[in-house]
């Protein structure tokens, strides 16, 4: 069974400042997805970024990027010039066959 | 673009009774749609597959009886959380699977408070 791994339960991080969130995963699979979903207080799930495990090339979204390390399982979140509004819970996911494994979550403090 | 209801947000109500919760996709046609479950400062665990026109598939230890799952059409999926209990007080979370092969859509949960 794949198991996602965050071992980071908290981190907090100056506005306007960067932050890395880490996970890593347990698959024998060559071919699946990697996904970063942020919950805010509202409990609504919200992609940020998504991986195919294919690619080699990190994806990017605006402040968001990974860095994903598909020998090592790895699939660390980058959060560049931290705002406000990104204070929440990150969970970290694995796809595979369409079923969605989820990490234990990061909840992410911004410091004003 | 696409997006998931889910109804209703919050509920509350007594020990014993039968709690409806729906899985609308409103702008594409889900065939699978899937049902989660969320305990305070937890991860989501998946319960369910839930497949249109044909039986849900249910993960290890989650009980089909308890928790039943109808996918009658290709935009709506219902959990039934049967008898439920205070141990069934949880957040419950939908997801549709987008047939262009984008990310799952989330709902935004229902709060199950069951006193």
């Amino acid at each position: 069974a794949q198991t996602v791994t965050q071992s980071q339960p908290e981190m907090s991080v100056q506005e306007a400042e960067t932050v890395t969130l880490s996970c890593t995963y347990d698959t024998s699979e060559s071919d699946y997805y990697l996904f970063w979903y942020k919950q805010p207080p509202s409990r609504q799930m919200i992609l940020v970024i998504r991986q195919e495990a294919y690619k080699q090339q990190n994806a990017t979204e605006n402040r968001f990027s990974v860095n994903f390390q598909k020998a090592a399982k790895s699939f660390s979140l980058k959060i560049s010039d931290s705002q406000l509004g990104d204070a929440a819970m990150y969970f970290c996911a694995y796809r595979r066959n369409e079923k969605l494994t989820f990490g234990t979550g990061t909840r992410l403090t911004i410091i004003p | 673009g696409a997006v998931v209801s889910q109804h209703p947000s919050r509920v509350i109500c007594k020990s014993g009774t039968s709690v409806k919760i729906e899985c609308r996709s409103l702008d594409f046609q889900a065939t699978t749609m899937f049902w989660y479950r969320q305990f305070p400062k937890q991860s989501l665990m998946l319960m369910a597959t839930s497949n249109e026109g044909s039986k849900a598939t249910y993960e290890q230890g989650v009980e089909k009886d308890k928790f039943l799952i109808n996918h009658a059409s290709l935009t709506l999926s219902t959990l039934t959380v049967t008898s439920a209990h205070p141990e069934d007080s949880s957040f419950y979370i939908c997801s549709a699977k987008d047939p262009s092969n984008q990310p799952q859509h989330f709902g935004d949960g229902t709060r199950l408070s069951i006193l």
